[in-house]
């Protein structure tokens, strides 16, 4: 059971657009969100997140909106950038768990920015 | 570089057999996390240790152990594989054991694949 989804296995956009990369989870209890960026032969590198108790955070050119109600949430990047082409992971855990508070890790979106 | 090593990169071999993967987390941190990521499928977290001892598990499958050494490095066993083990084995580290509290730096990987 995929408790953390994205629908959407690329994303292709031009240099300078916007990038919606998207993402929704089914577990209620989830309450803290991340992005993780990974590069070929790399692993994946922390990007931003987002608590529960937030609908925004914004960290630079990249801000992550929350839709609890309807358990979704995205990632926009403006501009976008050659340098962002990349595969983009989105991850959610319940914090409450404490010790336990494992992450659930979608399956990727692979975004393609055009120069 | 996220400071976390994992050897070897690639490992080759037969259905059956048994693997040994390690991981040095970076310096400083104490917990450790393994990942699976299979083709098509998302991060599947495995196992956390925490300064020597086991402090979460996920989707590990019973041919499959790990350890945390007193230096800290990690051995993730796998034994009796199958073909459906060939993957990408990420090992992450942070500083404390909160899980998904604590930023985790994930490492290059081992890509494992079983004939």
């Amino acid at each position: 059971d995929q408790q953390v989804k994205q629908n959407s296995p690329s994303l292709s956009v031009q240099e300078g657009r916007i990038s919606i990369l998207n993402c929704d989870y089914t577990n209620s209890m989830f309450d803290y969100f991340l992005w993780y960026k990974k590069y070929p032969a790399e692993g994946p590198t922390f990007l931003i997140s987002i608590s529960s108790i937030k609908d925004k955070n914004e960290d630079g050119r990249f801000t992550v909106f929350l839709n609890k109600s309807a358990k979704h949430l995205s990632l926009h990047i403006v501009p976008s950038q050659p340098g962002d082409s990349a595969v983009y992971f989105c991850a959610a855990s319940v914090l409450g768990t404490g010790a336990n508070s494992k992450l659930t890790f979608g399956k990727g979106i692979t975004l393609s920015v055009r120069p | 570089d996220s400071g976390v090593t994992q050897t070897p990169k690639h490992l080759i071999t037969a259905t059956g057999q048994r693997v040994t993967l390690r991981c040095s987390p970076r310096s400083g941190d104490l917990s450790v996390y393994w990942y699976q990521q299979s083709l098509d499928q998302g991060l599947q977290f495995l196992i956390q240790y925490y300064n020597g001892e086991e402090r979460a598990k996920g989707n590990i499958l019973e041919r499959f152990s790990a350890q945390q050494f007193p230096d800290l490095h990690s051995e993730l066993n796998l034994s009796s594989l199958e073909l459906g083990d060939s993957a990408l084995y990420f090992c992450a580290s942070s500083v404390g054991s909160g899980g998904a509290y604590n930023e985790q730096f994930f490492g290059p990987g081992t890509r494992l694949t079983v004939l």
